[in-house]
């Protein structure tokens, strides 16, 4: 069982232009939903993340939209540049399990 | 300081060898992970230890062998490998509070080639 969904898989844009990726999820037990950013040679690092107590939470040029009836949320890159090349990672959490469910990645290209 | 060191960066190892990567954390975090991940794959879990303890081993066959000496460091002993077990080798560490928003600190890995 696939308890989260993640798309696109791969994502090319234009520098300057909006990256959109977006996650679904089964387990209604999650409570913490963040995305983590993984460049090539490094271990991931967490980008943004979201308490499914608010729908939007946006830091600088990255903004994460959370449905909770849709059981989906979305990272949004605005002004995508090519340091921003990277694969992106849904990961949430549920309480009590502090450990992160990951989505199976999406590899972003930014051309410029 | 929120750096997870990791060492080697790179290892080449036959089949019949023994090898160990070693994982170190100055965060004060009591929780410590192994990860593998394949190339375009997400990190897959291995084990996880919380407060020097073993608390979860995702049925990992036994020539992967985690030892945790002490609450900063985290070691994986690599022992009879097989080619399909070339991958990076991630550790990360969290606070261990078993919050949900707790954020896991990933090292860079070890990237492991078996020959």
């Amino acid at each position: 069982q696939q308890q989260v969904k993640q798309s696109p898989q791969s994502l090319i844009v234009q520098k300057g232009g909006i990256s959109i990726i977006n996650c679904a999820y089964e387990n209604t037990a999650f409570d913490y939903f963040p995305w983590y950013q993984q460049f090539p040679g490094k271990g991931p690092a967490l980008l943004i993340a979201i308490r499914p107590d608010v729908s939007e939470k946006k830091e600088g040029r990255f903004t994460i939209s959370f449905n909770k009836s849709a059981k989906q949320f979305s990272l949004h890159i605005m002004d995508s540049q090519p340091g921003d090349s990277a694969t992106y990672f849904c990961a949430p959490q549920s309480g009590g399990s502090y450990i992160p469910t990951f989505g199976r990645g999406t590899s972003l290209i930014v051309h410029p | 300081d929120t750096e997870v060191t990791q060492t080697p960066k790179h290892l080449v190892m036959g089949m019949t060898n023994k090898k160990s990567l070693k994982c170190e954390q100055h965060m004060g975090h009591r929780a410590m992970y192994w990860y593998k991940q394949k190339a375009k794959k997400p990190p897959e879990l291995m084990f996880v230890y919380s407060y020097e303890k073993l608390s979860i081993n995702e049925s990992v066959p036994s020539r992967f062998s985690p030892e945790c000496p002490n609450s900063s460091l985290l070691n994986l002993h690599l022992h009879a490998l097989q080619p399909e077990d070339s991958a990076l080798y991630l550790c990360a560490s969290s606070q261990g509070r078993g919050l949900s928003t707790e954020t896991q600190y990933f090292g860079p890995g070890t990237r492991l080639l078996v020959l």
